[in-house]
């Protein structure tokens, strides 16, 4: 099965930089998701890491090792607008196009 | 068209009634989804079609019922639901192969009385 761990909630200050963590457990590995969710709104993708690294999409950021099992979201220049859920997601191993997501970490940025 | 839309936006059912949850994606994706969300928590998945073949059903309860009648359409009967159910469904799409980019369209909050 898949399992994947992230803080509930992170508090953050407007202009300051966060990091949201992502550990995971699968039985099989094909790279890692972060999706963002407003309340009431639809989660909406943000990034994808195949491969360990960094890889960089404007003010966010996210990065994977494949052998700690672990990645990040990074958020620069916060702004009130990051206030949202950010889930972090695997693709089943098993096929079929199944994601199983994180348990979600709530941002909140504050001025 | 990047949007997947669905339709009520919200619903208030009883447990005897009888209703229907719509989805729709114009994005020529051949993979569609759907998915319950209880507040604070993560999508689950419940259903997924593939080129409109149903390829997983997650042991959801048959009081659900999913259709594809074609590869721009998913519809999701629900029959006899328990306050339990009450929550959000959401509906995504994706291309067939690459499922880690999925689509949400913005959800039907359901409510069982």
């Amino acid at each position: 099965g898949q399992s994947l761990e992230q803080p509930s909630e992170v508090t953050a200050v407007e202009g300051a930089i966060v990091q949201i963590n992502c550990t995971y457990q699968t039985s099989g590995f094909y790279g890692l998701s972060w999706y963002q969710q407003h309340d009431g709104g639809a989660p909406t993708f943000l990034s994808y890491n195949a491969l360990d690294g960094l890889e960089e999409t404007g003010r966010f950021s996210s990065f994977l090792s494949r052998s700690d099992s672990y990645g990040y979201l990074l958020l620069q220049e916060l702004q009130m607008k990051d206030s949202a859920s950010y889930f972090c997601a695997v693709r089943d191993p098993g096929g079929g196009n199944k994601l199983t997501f994180g348990t979600g970490t709530q941002l909140k940025v504050e001025l | 068209d990047t949007e997947v839309t669905q339709t009520p936006k919200h619903l208030v059912m009883g447990m005897t009634n009888k209703k229907s949850l719509k989805c729709e994606q114009h994005m020529g994706h051949r993979a569609m989804y759907w998915y319950k969300q209880k507040a604070k928590k993560p999508p689950e998945l419940m259903f997924v079609y593939s080129y409109e073949k149903l390829s997983i059903n997650e042991s959801v309860p048959s009081r659900f019922s999913p259709e594809c009648p074609n590869s721009s359409l998913l519809n999701l009967h629900l029959h006899a639901l328990q306050p339990e159910d009450s929550a959000l469904y959401l509906c995504a799409s994706s291309q067939g192969g690459a499922s880690y980019e999925q689509y949400f369209g913005p959800g039907t909050r359901l409510t069982v009385t």
